[in-house]
């Protein structure tokens, strides 16, 4: 079954640096997401991406985070210049049409320090 | 930000019997509604989902029931196995908005063999 894949799993990082965040959605699939989960918090959205354009994003996304659709198959989540807070599970997460069901990849364990 | 709240962080079921989820929203918005079951170190697993036209979907051992009216949805679960003891989170979005999901906070459920 096809399934939505992440690397890496886990991503130390020194608060300042860049990180980025590796997604390949399920191939037929049209749109595509990132969501983070804060250690015993909710999951909550990021930033939604629909013909090589942002569609959505939350005010956690600001000038810091940036998302491409660097070829036909990888979806990236880059964060230019991590914080302490930027610490979570990212998920990506993508469905084939707008009134589809979207599938979640296992997550990245981002840890700033 | 409140707007999908599950007020049951835990709950704990014999096997074989009956579990019962519950889920509140306030936005009247929200249009279509998910149920998503995860385990540690996993992303959220889609389980099964229900639009607002409908007041009730079935796959199998898991039912969705809506009350819009009261803003309420619930996710049973006949029989509960060991293999269902998991966190479950309830997500509902706007299909005509993007689609982001708004996810509850999760409710952690041990089945008891």
């Amino acid at each position: 079954e096809p399934e939505v894949t992440q690397t890496p799993s886990h991503q130390v990082t020194q608060m300042g640096q860049e990180v980025i965040l590796r997604c390949v959605p399920i191939s037929n699939h049209l749109y595509f997401y990132w969501y983070r989960q804060i250690l015993g918090q909710k999951v909550e959205f990021l930033v939604s991406f629909y013909n090589n354009e942002i569609s959505e994003k939350s005010e956690i996304f600001d000038d810091q985070f940036s998302v491409e659709r660097p070829d036909g198959s990888n979806f990236t989540l880059k964060i230019r210049s991590t914080k302490l807070e930027d610490s979570a599970m990212y998920f990506c997460a993508s469905k084939e049409g707008a009134s589809d069901t979207q599938y979640f990849g296992p997550g990245t364990r981002l840890t700033v320090l | 930000d409140q707007q999908v709240k599950q007020n049951s962080p835990s709950l704990s079921v014999q096997e074989g019997r009956i579990s019962i989820l519950n889920c509140d929203y306030t936005n009247s918005m929200f249009d279509y509604f998910l149920w998503y079951k995860k385990y540690p170190a996993e992303g959220p697993t889609f389980l099964i989902s229900i639009s607002s036209i409908k007041d009730k979907n079935e796959d199998g051992r898991f039912t969705v029931f809506l009350n819009k009216s009261a803003k309420h949805l619930s996710l049973h679960i006949v029989p509960s196995q060991p293999g269902d003891s998991a966190v479950y989170f309830c997500a509902a979005s706007e299909l005509a908005a993007g689609n982001k999901l708004t996810f509850g906070g999760g409710t952690r459920v041990l089945v008891k063999p």
